[in-house]
């Protein structure tokens, strides 16, 4: 069964780039896209992006001009880059698997990892 | 972008009681749409996908339909383990949330 878990600085500074890093384990890379959803504290789910491991990128347009999203298939990682942040980009991320047209859950995310919380201040 | 609307916001029930979660579609996203449930401190899980298809291991309470703009989850029976907060998510064109549905022990 796969098990995705999510790392990185918990403390950012404004103004200041935020990378995570998803490490995968127990499954492959293959026919999946690889996302990262976040989560404001006490309120809803807003998606980030995805990455195929073939290159293949998606974002959500608001986020688009300050987010990168790449996959290691060497390292079985994939990882984000949120640049000039700032207190708004609080939450907690997730990084998340989602079922490509090749899989039977296309476009639901059946895996996740446990979350990491990111707090942007000075 | 295509704006999920849940409602109502809260319900409140019983356990034993019927809930019924509606997710309205601001554009058609035909059946490409997914059902999660969240509780305190955890990450989502996929309960239903393609509208009414449940995941793996998904209890059979809990069930999906609708198509196009309108979409229902449905729990037959509470169990307390269900109260949460739920949450429908679209892949017909890019991928949204909708605001999410928490219900609540009456």
């Amino acid at each position: 069964q796969v098990q995705l878990q999510e790392s990185g600085p918990g403390l950012v500074k404004p103004s200041e780039t935020l990378s995570l890093t998803c490490t995968v384990s127990g499954g492959s890379l293959s026919n999946y896209y690889w996302s990262w959803i976040r989560q404001p504290p006490g309120k809803g789910l807003e998606w980030i992006g995805y990455s195929s491991d073939s290159g293949i990128t998606n974002y959500n347009p608001s986020l688009k001009s300050r987010v990168t999203i790449s996959v290691d298939t060497s390292k079985k990682e994939f990882s984000m880059m949120l640049l000039s942040v700032t207190t708004a980009d609080t939450a907690v991320y997730y990084c998340a698997r989602e079922g490509s047209r090749l899989t039977i859950m296309y476009g639901a995310f059946d895996s996740w990892g446990q979350g990491t919380l990111v707090t942007v201040s000075s | 972008e295509i704006v999920l609307t849940q409602s109502p916001a809260t319900l409140s029930l019983s356990p034993g009681a019927r809930a019924t979660l509606s997710c309205r579609a601001s554009q058609s996203v035909t059946t490409y749409l997914a059902w999660y449930q969240q509780k305190p401190g955890q990450a989502p899980r996929l309960l239903i996908y393609d509208a009414s298809r449940r995941a793996p291991g998904i209890p059979t309470r809990f069930s999906g339909s609708g198509s196009g703009t309108d979409f229902t989850l449905t729990i037959s029976s509470l169990d307390p383990e269900d109260f949460a907060v739920y949450y429908c998510q679209q892949r017909r064109y890019l991928l949204t949330f909708g605001g999410g549905t928490k219900v609540e022990i009456k």
